[in-house]
C-alpha cells in the first residue's frame, strides 16, 4: 500500500462547480497535512495546511481532515479554468517528520 | 525577492558527465530538501539537511552527493550522469517540525 494515495484523474468539472479532491494516507500517527497546486512546468505551491480534524476554509478552498478514516480532502468552490492544475497531497509522517507526497490529481475545469 | 532560488533552470548534458545544481533560500529556515520529479510527476524526496546536518538520505545512488555549506544553501552534485537521471529536481526549504515547505522553480535535467 502506498503511503499517500490520490486518484490520478483527470478530474473534469464544469466552470462554477465544486471540485472535490481526495487523499488517503497509511501512517495513522501523521499530524500534518498539506495541499499543493502545481501548474504544468511550474513548482508546487502551497494552498492549504490542516492539522486538526474538521474543516478549514480559505477563500474558495476548504480542506477537510478525518484522522479516524485517514482521509484528507480539498474542495474548490466556484471552480475556474485557472484552477486547472495538478493537486498534490502531502503528509508529514510521525516520528521521522518526513514529507510524503501523493502522486497528484490532475484537475481540468471546463469553460 | 525569490524565497527559494535554484540554478540552473535547465541543464542539458551528455551521459557520463558530472554536474551540479545550486540552491539558496532567504526564508531563514533551518531545513532544506532535494526532490526528484519524474516524467509521471511523482515527487520523491532525496535528501534533507537541517542546519547543515544530513537528516534524510533516501535510497539514492551514491552518484548523488548533497552539500550544505551553511543553512541557507544546499547544493546537489551528480557524478556520471545516466539517462534515468533525466527529471526535474526541486529544492525546498521549510521550518522545523510540521511546517510547510516552499519550493524553488526546479531544474530540468535532460541527459542526451
Amino acid at each position: 500500500q502506498k503511503e499517500v494515495e490520490q486518484n490520478s484523474g483527470p478530474l473534469s468539472v464544469p466552470e462554477g462547480a465544486i471540485a472535490s479532491l481526495n487523499c488517503t494516507y497509511s501512517d495513522r500517527g501523521s499530524q500534518s497535512f498539506f495541499w499543493y497546486r502545481q501548474y504544468s512546468g511550474k513548482s508546487p505551491e502551497l494552498i492549504m495546511s490542516i492539522y486538526s480534524n474538521g474543516d478549514k476554509e480559505d477563500g474558495r478552498f476548504t480542506a477537510q481532515l478525518n484522522k479516524a478514516s485517514q482521509y484528507v480532502s480539498l474542495l474548490i468552490r466556484d471552480s475556474q479554468p485557472s484552477d486547472s492544475a495538478t493537486y498534490l497531497c502531502a503528509v508529514i509522517t510521525s516520528g521521522t517528520y518526513k514529507y510524503i507526497f501523493g502522486t497528484g490529481t490532475r484537475l481540468k475545469v471546463l469553460a | 525577492d525569490t524565497a527559494v532560488s535554484q540554478t540552473p533552470k535547465y541543464l542539458v548534458t551528455q551521459m557520463g558527465n558530472d554536474k551540479s545544481i545550486k540552491c539558496e533560500q532567504n526564508l531563514g529556515h533551518d531545513t532544506m530538501y532535494w526532490y526528484k520529479q519524474d516524467s509521471k510527476k511523482f515527487l520523491k524526496i532525496m535528501f534533507s539537511y537541517n542546519n547543515k546536518e544530513l537528516i534524510i538520505n533516501e535510497t539514492v545512488p551514491n552518484r548523488f552527493s548533497p552539500k550544505s555549506p551553511d543553512k541557507a544553501h544546499l547544493n546537489l552534485h551528480i557524478n556520471s550522469l545516466e539517462l534515468g537521471d533525466s527529471a526535474v529536481y526541486f529544492c525546498a526549504s521549510g521550518g522545523t517540525g510540521n511546517q510547510p515547505q516552499h519550493f524553488g522553480d526546479g531544474t530540468r535535467l535532460s541527459i542526451l
